[in-house]
């Protein structure tokens, strides 16, 4: 099935660094999100991106839908313990109404304080 | 406010046991979908919902089973389990754009 290449597959840093990691795509993507997985818990979403070029913040946490609308990469600065876990984007092709999304292989990441 | 529930949480289950997983959503949501993560794989979805009364396969779904009888519940049915869906089990559901996911059902097959 269709996956969504996401990289890097994970990072160790240390507290206060900042992280960059993102999402490519063979077809178009309408849509692009950026979730976030804590340990034992459901992905919950950071960042939606609906326009080509749009760039998005949520606190330390920036995402940018590109140009090509093919790729997305979410950035996150300061880095602080709570960042650890795995980041996924995701994204909704063009057509159909099943509002299916396509999830990447997730960035897992580790913060050192 | 709930949100996604699944339950259960855990299970333990042998070669050829059946088991239904079951998924209740609060927010009205039309679109509802179960996924399974493997470790290196992302998500994969296995069956969706567009709304009540509805189910259609998703990238994964052979060796289970769906139904949507109630807008708010969607059942994921294993009718013969194996090893190989060793896993753990996501429910979300969604409007526009944006999932809602549950916490998660761990299943080991032995």
């Amino acid at each position: 099935g269709q996956q969504l290449n996401q990289s890097p597959q994970s990072m160790f840093i240390q507290e206060g660094e900042d992280v960059s990691m993102n999402c490519t795509s063979s077809s178009i993507f309408n849509t692009w999100l950026w979730y976030k997985q804590d340990p034992g818990e459901g992905p919950v979403l950071l960042i939606a991106l609906y326009k080509a070029g749009e760039l998005t913040s949520n606190g330390r946490l920036t995402a940018q839908f590109g140009i090509t609308r093919k790729d997305s990469f979410l950035n996150i600065s300061a880095s602080i313990p709570s960042d650890v876990g795995i980041y996924f984007c995701a994204g909704h092709g063009y057509g159909g109404a099943t509002n299916k999304l396509i999830f990447g292989t997730g960035t897992l990441l580790a913060v050192q304080p | 406010n709930a949100g996604v529930t699944q339950t259960p949480k855990f299970r333990v289950l042998k070669t050829g046991q059946s088991m239904t997983l079951l998924c209740a959503q609060d927010m009205n949501h039309e679109y509802m979908y179960w996924y399974r993560q493997d470790p290196g794989m992302g998500l994969r979805l296995i069956h969706y919902s567009v709304g009540e009364g509805t189910t259609a396969k998703g990238e994964v779904p052979d060796g289970y089973n769906v139904s949507r009888l109630k807008k708010q519940n969607f059942l994921l049915g294993l009718e013969s389990a194996a090893p190989s869906q060793t896993s753990v089990y996501f429910c979300a559901s969604s409007e526009l754009h944006g999932y809602t996911f549950g916490s998660g059902t761990r299943l080991t097959v032995v």
